[in-house]
């Protein structure tokens, strides 16, 4: 059966070391993207958005990459610290057409930051 | 100002009870989704309200029904309940014209 989602694709790096994390996403029709962070025991907490008008868009520490040609996103964290450490969440938000906006989610990278 | 709450943090039920879950939005918002994340997993949509209304389903059984309302805040209940139903339960809040979606703590759920 399906066991992918209990086996994370796992990152590790080094305290002051950048960390890319890459996610694929599946609806082409798809116009807003959010990368969220994850902390053991605590709801997802929100990131950086882009629109599929842009390709790139930087925030503190973190920038966002949009390739809509292969449908590719990618979350790079600068300098990255010990409280980097979570499971980053890719998510699409397309329209469904009634004004509604579902998020699907992908299946999460586990970034571990060796001290 | 206050971000999602959800109550409570924990439950314990057991299969074939029901459960209520409940959500206040962030301030100014007047929309609520809820979601299921098993363990190991990325989250999955189960609905969204709005105007006290559900906007969109995703796909789960009848089971899982919810309410909204005037105040924003929302409820999840789901009925007959299976060991296949513990996991995390998360609310996330907008507002009308916004996207993004701001999650709570979430419920643990454990159904044994």
């Amino acid at each position: 059966g399906e066991s992918v989602g209990l086996h994370l694709p796992t990152l590790s790096v080094q305290e002051g070391d950048n960390s890319i994390i890459n996610c694929a996403y599946s609806n082409s029709a798809s116009d807003y993207f959010i990368w969220y962070k994850q902390e053991s025991g605590k709801g997802p907490q929100f990131i950086i958005d882009i629109r599929s008008n842009m390709d790139k868009r930087q925030g503190q520490r973190v920038t966002v990459l949009l390739n809509k040609t292969v449908k590719h996103l990618s979350l790079q964290i600068a300098a990255t610290q010990p409280g980097d450490s979570a499971v980053y969440f890719c998510a699409e938000n397309g329209d469904s057409g009634a004004g509604s906006y579902q998020l699907t989610f992908g299946k999460g990278t586990k970034l571990s930051v060796i001290p | 100002d206050a971000g999602v709450t959800q109550s409570p943090t924990h439950l314990i039920k057991t299969r074939g009870q029901q459960v209520t879950l409940r959500c206040s939005p962030k301030s100014g918002h007047d929309t609520v989704s809820w979601y299921q994340q098993a363990l190991g997993q990325g989250p999955q949509f189960i609905f969204q309200y709005y105007e006290e209304e559900e906007r969109q389903r995703g796909n789960f059984p009848d089971r899982f029904s919810g309410h909204q309302f005037p105040n924003y805040s929302s409820e999840l209940n789901v009925n007959a309940l299976l060991l296949g139903d513990s996991a995390l339960y998360l609310c996330a809040s907008n507002s009308g014209r916004g996207e993004t979606q701001y999650f709570g703590p979430g419920t643990r759920l454990l159904v044994l």
